[in-house]
């Protein structure tokens, strides 16, 4: 098992840019989520889905949109990337919500 | 609302004891304490349920007193392997999204 994955590992983006940060788990778990962590916030909730065809919004969400078309990719689309979005973003999954979280590596992204 | 944990951080010399706070303003069903290393993503430590069960599998402990909405997380005779930020995350009813603390930073010296 791979766990979770993401990709890319680092990403530099110019204002006003657009792109899809990709996430896939392989546990076959329902839950997925995506945080973004900035220092001295802890973890903020962006998006997350209670399985294929169902997202909900978290405490951060302006500015991002996700889709969950398959069990497996909770992909995140940033629409018109902003210097206020640089953060490390990391995705998790768990069987259920309020279940063990298991965390991808995490997406570096620096907007310029 | 995000749990306040305490203290933000603390440094110890090896084999030290440590106790990581972290509160909330609501009742809670559950908490959730996750260690993260520098560079790394966060790794599970310990659940802990209304009702006083506990599933973990690290030699870690804690307590979560359900009256006082507060958990506490005790690292013991504390390892170089300690060393990172330690989050809470809770939920306030079965099946509600978790809700991360700051995180509390524990450095363990040599």
């Amino acid at each position: 098992n791979a766990g979770v994955t993401q990709t890319p590992k680092f990403q530099v983006l110019k204002t006003g840019q657009s792109m899809t940060l990709q996430c896939a788990q392989d546990m076959n778990h329902e839950y997925m989520s995506w945080y973004r962590q900035d220092p001295g916030m802890g973890l903020r909730l962006i998006h997350y889905s209670v399985g294929a065809g169902i997202t909900d919004q978290g405490e951060v969400p302006n500015g991002y949109n996700v889709s969950r078309s398959t069990t497996e990719d909770f992909p995140l689309r940033l629409l018109s990337a902003a210097p206020s979005q640089t953060s490390v973003y990391f995705c998790a999954s768990s069987e259920t919500v309020g279940e063990t979280q298991y965390f991808g590596p995490g997406t570096r992204l620096l907007v310029l | 609302q995000q749990p306040v944990q305490s203290p933000q951080a603390v440094i110890l010399r090896e084999g030290e004891d440590a106790v990581i706070n972290c509160s909330s303003s609501k009742a809670l069903y559950s908490v959730h304490w996750y260690r993260q290393k520098h560079g790394e993503a966060p790794v599970f430590l310990m659940i802990l349920l209304k009702g006083g069960e506990q599933k973990g599998h690290e030699k870690i402990s804690a307590s979560f007193n359900e009256k006082k909405q507060q958990s506490s997380l005790y690292l013991t005779a504390s390892q170089l392997s300690y060393s990172g930020t330690y989050f809470c995350g809770t939920e306030e009813t079965s099946g509600s999204r978790l809700t991360f603390g700051e995180g509390t930073q524990l450095t363990v010296n040599p």
